[in-house]
């Protein structure tokens, strides 16, 4: 079976410090990957999805980017935080488009930016 | 641009009694409907999700409703038990492919023993 991992699970951060998070999936092959970010008390906005390595799409012009190095490990990148960037950051997988569009979500980094 | 409301956004409930959730969307091409469930610190959880060729799909206690014509889809769970409280989220594909959704901002339910 599929797994997601996550890390860290927690990141205080000072405004100005660089930010890299990590999400590998175990158990597929050649996922759809995602970053969806979560304000708090907020619903869910998506940041970047891939659906191969050194594919990436952004849905949201902002401070953070993405890559995808190997096929089940996406990285989320930041030179320099905000306060804003602060929330709660879950990476998701996907199967690939063959028609299974059922999107799982990783346990999530919840990052405080100070 | 392509948008998702849900309503209510909290809701609270006797143990025991239906709770429905309603989201709205704009998309036309939208092709895929999920619901996720969140509690508190945890990640999203999918607990149930609806294609747009189906009108209506049911899980034990939950079942999800679509209505293509009026772009609407509503979550619905009977027999609410206190563990069922948490924050739903409904969410719709962005287009036909399916990679993208845009997510609802979510309904508090509350279940009261």
């Amino acid at each position: 079976s599929q797994t997601i991992h996550q890390w860290p699970a927690t990141l205080v951060q000072p405004v100005g410090s660089p930010l890299s998070l990590e999400c590998t999936v175990e158990g597929t092959s050649n996922p759809n990957l995602y970053w969806y970010r979560q304000a708090a008390g907020r619903g869910l906005q998506l940041l970047f999805y891939s659906v191969g390595i050194g594919q990436i799409s952004s849905e949201v012009p902002q401070n953070l980017s993405a890559s995808r190095p190997q096929d089940r490990q996406f990285i989320l990148s930041s030179k320099k935080l905000l306060l804003s960037d602060s929330g709660f950051y879950l990476c998701a997988w996907s199967l690939p488009p063959t028609g299974r569009y059922e999107q799982y979500f990783g346990p999530g980094t919840r990052l405080t930016v100070t | 641009g392509e948008n998702v409301e849900q309503h209510p956004s909290t809701l609270s409930v006797q143990e025991g009694d239906s709770a429905v959730i309603k989201c709205t969307y704009s998309d036309s091409a939208s092709n895929y409907f999920p619901w996720y469930k969140q509690e508190l610190g945890k990640r999203p959880q999918l607990i149930i999700d609806i294609r747009s060729n189906v009108g209506e799909k049911k899980d034990q206690r939950i079942a999800v409703t679509l209505n293509k014509t009026a772009k609407h889809f509503s979550l619905h769970i009977t027999e609410t038990q206190p563990e069922d409280s948490a924050v739903y989220f409904c969410a719709a594909s962005k287009g036909g492919q399916g990679f993208s959704f845009i997510f609802g901002k979510g309904t508090r339910l509350l279940v009261k023993p």
